[in-house]
């Protein structure tokens, strides 16, 4: 079975621009978080989705949205790109059907982000 | 709230002799815990998880760990340590109904031939 992928794998963006991040999970799985890891600040939580709704949501500003599809892709999107969110951008996906069971998350390697 | 502490940045071991990498944690309820690990420019991959039951909890590569509720830790160990074991390691905790885990700071294990 295919794990979870993550596109792009690097990016390179200005301060101001957007950034949309991809994420497909393994497949049967419907829930689909975000991670953001920094040197600073540690591996952050940034939302879940399960079956296209927003389930749970971290502490981040609004710039940060997510999406779900009906095939559980998952995308991530930034607006206003600062310079504090170069980060490694993760994608986990889980069976998950019960908030707060014991599923294993599954990550994906991860989008690099940098912002110049 | 929950949170979890990896006490040691720097773990240094020879290879052959075990390894262990500390976690404790705080969470309400009966915990979930898990344990993963990060290579250079890569995800993480998932190494093993309590949930409940036996205390000592087999996981991926030959890795163990120990839940100790009066301790609350959760330690990771490894009998024989392999130089392809260095790597960053991190420790995890499930709130309770909520699927995002929280992650200590990491360890970085390094396994000297």
């Amino acid at each position: 079975k295919a794990g979870v992928t993550q596109t792009p794998r690097y990016l390179i963006k200005t301060r101001g621009q957007q950034v949309t991040l991809s994420c497909s999970p393994i497949s049967g799985h419907r829930s689909v978080s975000w991670y953001q890891q920094t040197p600073g600040q540690g591996l952050q939580f940034l939302f879940e989705y399960f079956s296209e709704t927003q389930r749970n949501k971290g502490n981040f500003p609004g710039r940060f949205s997510g999406r779900q599809f009906s095939n559980s892709r998952s995308e991530m999107n930034v607006s206003t790109l600062e310079l504090g969110d170069s980060a490694l951008y993760l994608c986990a996906s889980s069976l998950a059907g019960i908030a707060g069971g014991p599923d294993t998350q599954y990550f994906g390697p991860g989008t690099r982000l940098t912002v110049l | 709230a929950q949170s979890v502490a990896q006490p040691e940045d720097q773990v240094n071991v020879a290879e052959g002799n075990p390894l262990t990498v500390k976690c404790t944690y705080s969470v309400s309820g009966n915990p979930y815990l898990f344990w993963y690990v990060q290579y250079p420019n890569r995800g993480l991959q998932f190494l093993l998880k309590y949930i409940t039951g036996d205390n000592l909890v087999k996981g991926s590569y030959g890795f163990e760990a120990e839940f100790n509720k009066s301790q609350t830790s959760f330690h990771l160990k490894k009998p024989s340590a392999l130089v392809s074991d260095s790597a960053l390691y991190f420790c995890a905790v499930r709130p309770p109904g909520a699927n995002n885990l929280f992650f200590g700071t990491g360890t970085r294990l390094t396994v000297i031939p």
